[in-house]
């Protein structure tokens, strides 16, 4: 099953930041945090993923504490399309691992 | 990245028949799987699709019930047989690309099935 844990559901202004928290306290050496989102209807969606440093991209930066056991996806200017449950997963480099998600927040961006 | 595809993006079945899903990807992948969404939960796996042999189900998933082709290295298919309301969910195709030092998975569209 997955290995983090996640609020079930938050809520956000648009045009404020949007800063989702995701716990990986069981998080090893080689596996990475990734951030997927699935909006209404249809697929998962890439967002980001890091493995000790902090990383951003043109959708999201994504904070990893130092010890590693937790993480925070942040939507610098939240707009209305950014409402999804939003998934937060932990998985190994390499080809041994299956991918599962958990339960994810769902994440309302209201006017 | 992947572009992938899947056919048909929704049905509406009646109990006791079986639907035959496509997934087509745009480049060669490793691994291909396939999920489950009920309504309003998470993705379930249920299988890892194998390119020229039988696909690896999770548990609680079976081949009689959902049994999965993979004739190369673009192109998977999953049938959901013998089909009761409970089938109804979302089916999703998804790929990974292994890197040296991270995955990178894509996931297609969907299909949407309801059975009456």
């Amino acid at each position: 099953d997955a290995k983090t844990t996640q609020p079930t559901s938050m809520d956000c202004a648009e045009g404020r930041a949007a800063n989702l928290p995701c716990n990986h306290s069981t998080i090893s050496g080689n596996e990475y945090v990734y951030w997927y989102r699935q909006i209404h209807s249809q697929g998962p969606q890439y967002i980001i993923h890091g493995l000790k440093n902090n990383e951003t991209n043109e959708m999201a930066s994504l904070i990893i504490t130092e010890d590693r056991k937790s993480s925070t996806l942040i939507l610098p200017h939240a707009t209305l399309r950014d409402t999804a449950v939003y998934y937060c997963i932990v998985r190994e480099s390499g080809g041994s691992y299956i991918p599962t998600f958990g339960r994810g927040t769902s994440l309302i961006v209201h006017p | 990245s992947a572009v992938i595809s899947q056919k048909p993006s929704r049905d509406i079945c009646q109990r006791g028949t079986s639907l035959t899903i496509q997934c087509q990807v745009d480049s060669q992948v490793t691994m291909m799987f396939w999920y489950r969404q009920q309504p309003g939960q998470s993705l379930t796996l249920i299988a890892t699709a194998n390119q020229g042999s039988e696909a690896t189900y999770e548990s609680g998933f079976v081949i009689d019930k959902f049994p999965i082709s993979r004739p190369n290295l673009t192109f998977s298919t999953l049938t959901v047989s013998n089909m009761s309301p409970e089938d109804s969910s979302i089916y999703l195709c998804s790929v990974v690309h292994y890197r040296a030092s991270y995955n990178e998975q894509f996931f297609g569209p969907g299909t949407r099935l309801t059975v009456l």
